[in-house]
This record gives C-alpha cells, structure tokens and sequence, in this order.
C-alpha cells in the first residue's frame, strides 16, 4: 500500500521556469492537499480540494496552480518560479473533514 | 478563523527525563487537535488526536496529550524520553466539520544521552 506518492522527490529550477508537482494517493480520500514547509514557519496551506474537480485558496496560494481531474490525483503548478518558492512541499490527503492527514515523503524546489 | 501556538521552537531533554512540549489552540469553534511528529527527510506523520470524548488521549511511542478547554492549550507529555524521540513536533487544529487544518511553527526535540 503506497499511501500518498510525490513526484518528483527533488527539482533545480532557473527564475521564471515552470514546473509541476504530481501528488498520488491509492487510499480513496475525498480531500487533498498542499502544502509548503519553511524553516521557523511550519507548515502553510497552499491549496486544497474536497473532491474531483473542485479546489480552494489556502493561506499562501499566490504563484501556484493546482488540478484535481481525478480523485486520487492532485497536481501543484507554478507558471513562473521566484527563488521564494524554495520550499519542501508536502502533499497530503483525508477521509473527509476529519483533520487526519496522511502525508508524503516531500518534494525539495530550489528555485535558483 | 484558527491558529496555533507552540512555545518553543527547540526543547532539549536528557534520556529517560519527561518531555513536555507546549500547544496553545485558538478556534471559533470547537475544534479537533492533533500532534503529527516528523522524523528527518520524511513526511509526518499523526502522533495523536483529540475530536470527543476523553480530554486525555493517548498516542503511538508512549506519548500523550491533554485538551483543556479553559486553558485553550493541548501539551504534548512523554514520561521517560527516548533517543528515537528525537525529531521535530506539530501541533495542528482542524475546526470541526471544516476542511482546513493549521498547524503551529514546530518543536524539535533534542534528545541528550
């Protein structure tokens, strides 16, 4: 049982470059997530989805992208990469509203 | 709109002493807890979690946590620390029946032999 799968695992982008984070979960969660971890700052809500076809705004959305085509996926864009969006991000998905997050190993961005 | 605490952002305590990390929660309605633990270069994973019931709750690897409502707090306690407890600690709070969790800046615990 894979749980929640991240893609890639690592990634050097230049300034400007675009890039997708592919998150997979083989658990049947309705509600998805991304989020990002800085030093000192915890970890901040970027987007989220509650179900195939819908997303929201997190606390930090600006300069990502994100699609949920099909349930057990969720994709995190960025159009033009700034070096602030240096980052581990983190995906992670539950059964409903419960708060329990199963999360992924982490994808480390250095945005150069 | 919810927010989370934790005093400290490192915590060093020798084997076997107690291991108390702090929380403090602050939600407009009641609200679900949780502590997730994060060993290094992986995700984190659930350590416990408070919804109903018992204020006291009891989580993996001897750890747990008691919710106290006049306090707004929800302490993360360990009797006896081990050196496998070394990593860094989430405190978390999810408004019951809403879709967002926030978690708090972390805690790393430092273990000392």
């Amino acid at each position: 049982n894979a749980g929640v799968t991240q893609t890639p695992k690592f990634r050097v982008l230049k300034t400007g470059q675009s890039m997708t984070l592919l998150c997979a979960q083989d658990m049947n969660h309705e509600y998805m997530y991304w989020y990002r971890q800085d030093p000192g700052m915890g970890l901040r809500l970027i987007h989220y989805s509650v179900g195939e076809g819908t997303t929201a705004k997190g606390e930090v959305p600006d300069g990502y992208n994100v699609s949920r085509l099909k349930k057990q996926n969720f994709l995190l864009g960025l159009e033009s990469a700034a070096p602030s969006q240096t980052s581990v991000y983190f995906c992670a998905s539950s059964r409903g509203g419960t708060g329990e997050l199963f999360f992924g190993e982490g994808s480390r961005l250095t945005v150069l | 709109a919810q927010s989370v605490t934790q005093l400290g952002s490192h915590v060093s305590v020798s084997e076997g002493a107690l291991v108390l990390l702090r929380c403090n929660y602050s939600s407009s309605v009641p609200p679900y807890l949780f502590w997730y633990v994060q060993y290094p270069n992986q995700g984190l994973q659930l350590l416990l979690k408070y919804t109903t019931g018992a204020t006291l709750v009891k989580g993996i690897n001897g750890f747990e946590a008691e919710f106290k409502k006049s306090e707004t707090s929800f302490h993360l306690t360990k009797p006896s620390a081990h050196m496998s407890d070394a990593a860094e600690y989430f405190c978390a709070v999810s408004p019951r029946g809403y879709q967002k969790v926030t978690f708090g800046t972390g805690t790393k615990l430092q273990v000392i032999p």
